[in-house]
């Protein structure tokens, strides 16, 4: 099946610094990809939906300059989490779709952030 | 709105069966689909429906009825890995994926 790598895995970083995360399609070229966070024992929640060469379209509620999604490429989509502050601690989860597919969503492995 | 019910937790027993009910209201539907995560992982897909009926797949089976907004995820011969959370998730018109709040099942000796 296809492969989608999320880079780090865990992260901790400091109050006020910026943190960026990397979401790779590693065997297919993902036009779209799919940016969610987790709290404890809770479900997903979509962030945003990210399409390659354009801007990304945030969920209501979420702050798009604080956390900046960048999809350059089809197989690269990137979020920064910046001026991270302890609120922002959670596992944020990536996914990709491909073009015209509408099964299941390739997730990658999350990364858990933690903010000091 | 649109809404995904599913248990919040379940027990079950090693060996045994148990089933994992979702009722679902989206606006539109083009298909829905069981993951299974364990705790600090990311979801991994088990299952995927789109037409009435069952499917089977090893131990897991899924069902779907459309007309009702119904879904349940049959698991057999329950072994202690499956100790997990389930979550379903319904595609909707915009092909977008509304995720259920998942149920944590736990599997006992």
């Amino acid at each position: 099946g296809a492969v989608v790598s999320q880079h780090p895995s865990r992260v901790i970083c400091k109050s006020g610094t910026s943190v960026k995360i990397e979401c790779r399609s590693l065997d297919f070229q993902a036009t779209t990809m799919f940016w969610y966070r987790q709290f404890p024992k809770k479900s997903l929640m979509l962030m945003a939906t990210s399409n390659e060469g354009s801007k990304a379209t945030y969920e209501q509620g979420v702050e798009k300059d604080k956390f900046l999604i960048n999809h350059a490429s089809l197989t690269l989509s990137t979020l920064t989490v910046t001026s991270a502050h302890p609120e922002d601690s959670s596992f944020y989860i990536c996914s990709a779709g491909r073009e015209g597919m509408n099964t299941e969503a390739f997730f990658g492995q999350g990364t858990r952030l933690t903010v000091v | 709105g649109q809404n995904i019910d599913q248990p919040t937790e379940m027990t079950a027993t090693e060996g045994a069966i148990v089933q994992i009910n979702c009722t679902y209201q989206t606006s539109g539907f083009n298909g829905l689909f069981w993951y299974q995560q364990h705790a600090g992982e990311a979801p991994t897909f088990l299952s995927y429906n789109v037409l009435d009926g069952l499917e089977e797949k090893g131990r897991f089976s899924s069902f779907l009825s459309r007309s009702k907004g119904y879904s349940y995820l049959l698991l057999k011969e329950l072994q202690m890995k499956d100790s997990a959370s389930y979550l379903c998730a319904v595609l909707d018109s915009n092909y977008q994926l509304i995720w259920g709040a998942g149920t944590k099942l736990i599997i006992k000796p």
